[in-house]
């Protein structure tokens, strides 16, 4: 357990539906983020929170929306998504945002559109 | 574009044996990390090594640094059927605004 939960486990939506993925982690961290990984291609970064406050967005089409409201949750809402938005989303957290530091992983939601 | 890329892509080797995997990277770090993924799961940190490092330790693992080649290798030494993941190097580039850049990952089989 790393102290990172991400709920749900696996979604399967329509292009036409709208939901949330939802991140908590336990540790005390202050930095957040959101990755992307899709089959035969690295490690995608999409968004990073220090404090709340968003300081990367990483060029993400505007159907994948974040929201951190606090240091200890994230999520990342989804609408009017494109079957090849179809990947393993995972959550992480830092200390703070890496100068060096170790990412602690959730487990990830395999996420399909239909 | 891609920081890191691993090689090889995969590798199959029977339990017992060592494994070996090398990442190299294209502009000067900070550091370089390596992680773990067992299949549909997040990545777990296994170590960390800095640019003034050249070879650091954990129980069966065994992490080199060559910045002048900039490059760096994973060792795990006696492996086992539980080591079967995927490998994954990220460095902390000073042109990605210190944000870790993964590579693609190095599939290890390890057959019992």
């Amino acid at each position: 357990e790393t102290g990172v939960t991400q709920t749900p486990r696996h979604l399967v939506m329509g292009m036409t539906n709208k939901k949330s993925l939802k991140c908590e982690q336990h540790l005390g961290h202050n930095a957040m983020y959101w990755y992307k990984q899709s089959a035969k291609k690295p490690l995608e970064l999409m968004f990073v929170y220090n404090f709340k406050e968003q300081t990367e967005n990483n060029s993400v089409p505007s159907r994948f929306s974040p929201e951190c409201p606090n240091s200890s949750h994230l999520f990342l809402h989804l609408h009017t998504l494109q079957p090849e938005d179809s990947a393993l989303y995972l959550c992480a957290s830092s200390q703070g945002v890496p100068r060096g530091e170790k990412l602690f992983f959730g487990s990830g939601t395999q996420l399909s559109v239909l | 574009s891609q920081q890191g890329e691993e090689d090889p892509q995969a590798l199959s080797i029977q339990e017992g044996e060592n494994a070996t995997m090398n990442c190299s990277y294209k502009t000067s770090i900070n550091n370089l990390q390596w992680y773990r993924q067992n299949s549909g799961r997040g990545l777990v940190h296994l170590i960390l090594i800095r640019s003034n490092e050249r070879e650091k330790h954990s129980g069966r693992l065994r992490v080199t640094l060559d910045t002048s080649k900039k490059s760096s290798s994973l060792l795990i030494t006696a492996s086992r059927a539980a080591d079967t993941a995927s490998y994954f190097c990220a460095t902390d580039a000073d042109n990605a605004g210190n944000m870790l850049t993964f590579g693609g990952g190095t599939r290890l089989m390890v057959k019992p």
